[in-house]
């Protein structure tokens, strides 16, 4: 079946530092994949996608890039905020048990930035 | 206020009571969805819908019934409440076939079944 695999958390760093959150995926087909974030209090965003092979989905400084040949879509950032202080969710997008294609979930990596 | 938008935001029950959490969305969505999000399990698909009087059980539907008789409104009933149902409860909806496009959620309800 298609399951998403990211980095366990919690992830702390400190403001101006570089960020990477790692994702491997499993799929049948040619899924999309996705980056969520979730704001303390509310409801999962969308941060940025990729559709097909060797895209680069890119929102607010964040950027992750689509490698199939290592089934994975890392998150990154060069310089991170204390307003980046969220859970992070990978997420790809297949056919799942030949019904409609869904939206499968990591397990979601929470990242505090300290000023 | 156009958007998707769930209620209760806080729920408190007993063990066996029926809940239903409702979720009410003011863009023609076809697609909507119920998640639950758990700690170490991040977000798992209970039930989802393709269009009005059309649902189907996604990775976790045992103890949830859910129903669509209009487009923009997909009530989840947990029909006898268990301590594992606790949980934080997200609605979703999306324009284009499940899944392929963004998915746009409501702030959540959160449950807890004492």
């Amino acid at each position: 079946g298609n399951s998403v695999t990211q980095m366990e958390g919690p992830v702390t760093l400190s403001e101006e530092a570089f960020l990477t959150i790692n994702c491997t995926y499993t799929a049948t087909g040619y899924p999309s994949l996705f980056w969520y974030v979730q704001y303390p209090g509310e409801g999962l965003q969308l941060l940025l996608k990729a559709t097909k092979a060797d895209d680069k989905g890119s929102n607010k400084g964040f950027e992750a890039t689509y490698r199939k040949e290592t089934t994975s879509f890392h998150l990154e950032k060069g310089s991170v905020q204390v307003s980046d202080s969220a859970v992070y969710f990978c997420a790809l997008s297949a056919v799942h048990s030949g019904s409609a294609r869904q939206l499968t979930f990591g397990s979601g990596t929470q990242l505090t930035v300290l000023p | 206020d156009a958007g998707i938008t769930q209620s209760p935001r806080y729920k408190i029950t007993e063990t066996g009571r029926q809940v239903t959490l409702m979720c009410h969305q003011t863009w023609s969505h076809s697609y909507m969805f119920w998640y639950r999000q758990d700690l170490g399990h991040g977000l798992r698909l209970i039930y989802y819908s393709a269009a009005a009087d059309i649902t189907d059980k996604g990775e976790v539907p045992d103890g949830y019934v859910v129903s669509r008789s209009k487009t923009e409104n997909f009530p989840l009933t947990l029909e006898s409440a268990t301590r594992s149902q606790t949980s934080v409860y997200f609605c979703a909806s999306t324009l284009t076939s499940g899944g392929s496009g963004e998915l746009f959620f409501g702030e959540g309800s959160r449950l807890t079944v004492l």
